[in-house]
């Protein structure tokens, strides 16, 4: 199974600040076949369901804020979250999309100042 | 529009079943797998497995082979995740989600939260 660690577990920022949020597998997530890189990250808002921000590593979903910013390759990938907001609140999780089973970070927790 | 609506929050005791719904709408259901994920209280996401909506064939994860069943009612485009012989460790929201390719997950329900206490 590819492990996922996530740094950090939580974190607390001034809103207009700038954050950054790191997920790391335990094997290569890109595919030699196309060179694509199988992660998402995932918004859960307190008491609701995780919401799709980014995947393939870098694609941003329709409708999500250009102000996150998907990054890396092979086994080390950052999500950035530019002049953070106070709805930015909520935990992230990244998921390899890779193989199976699938799996996710242990999650990060943002707080706003 | 695209939704996910599941059934509402249970309370059982150890030992009895439950059987959660996740009714989709605003798409053809048999397009896209539905999978299944545990949140358990003030914890991170857990893969449960899937079910392939054309086939009605699943596939679980290893930690949720022998008491979790996935099955489909595709004419009313619904998935169903049936727990049986229910312990405490099982209390926890659980989430259907669907299946984009590669293997994220678009759209998710919103989560139903069982509660298993004596």
């Amino acid at each position: 199974d590819i492990v996922m660690t996530q740094s950090p577990s939580s974190l607390a920022v001034s809103a207009g600040e700038t954050v950054t949020i790191n997920c790391k597998s335990s094997q290569s997530l890109l595919s030699s076949g196309n060179q694509k890189n199988y992660l998402a990250w995932y918004q859960q808002k307190p008491g609701q369901s995780p919401k799709l921000l980014i995947y393939l590593a870098s694609t941003r979903e329709s409708g999500v804020p250009d102000r996150f910013i998907g990054s890396g390759s092979g086994t080390d990938f950052t999500l950035t979250i530019s002049s953070v907001q106070a709805e930015d609140l909520a935990d992230y999780y990244c998921q390899q999309h890779y193989s199976y089973p699938l799996t996710f970070g242990s999650g990060t927790k943002l707080e706003i100042k | 529009q695209i939704q996910l609506v599941q059934s509402g929050p249970e309370l059982k005791k150890p030992g009895e079943s439950v059987k959660i719904s996740c009714k989709a709408s605003g798409y053809t259901f048999t397009d896209y797998a539905m999978h299944w994920v545990k949140q358990a209280p003030g914890k991170g996401l857990k893969w449960m497995g899937w079910i392939n909506t054309y086939t009605g064939k699943p596939t679980y994860a290893d930690d949720f082979k022998g008491r979790f069943v996935f099955s489909l009612e595709a004419s009313a485009s619904t998935a169903n995740l049936q727990i049986s012989n229910l312990k405490n460790e099982d209390t926890a929201t659980y989430f259907c989600a669907r299946r984009r390719w590669p293997d994220y997950f678009d759209y998710w329900g919103q989560g139903v939260m069982v509660t298993v206490s004596s």
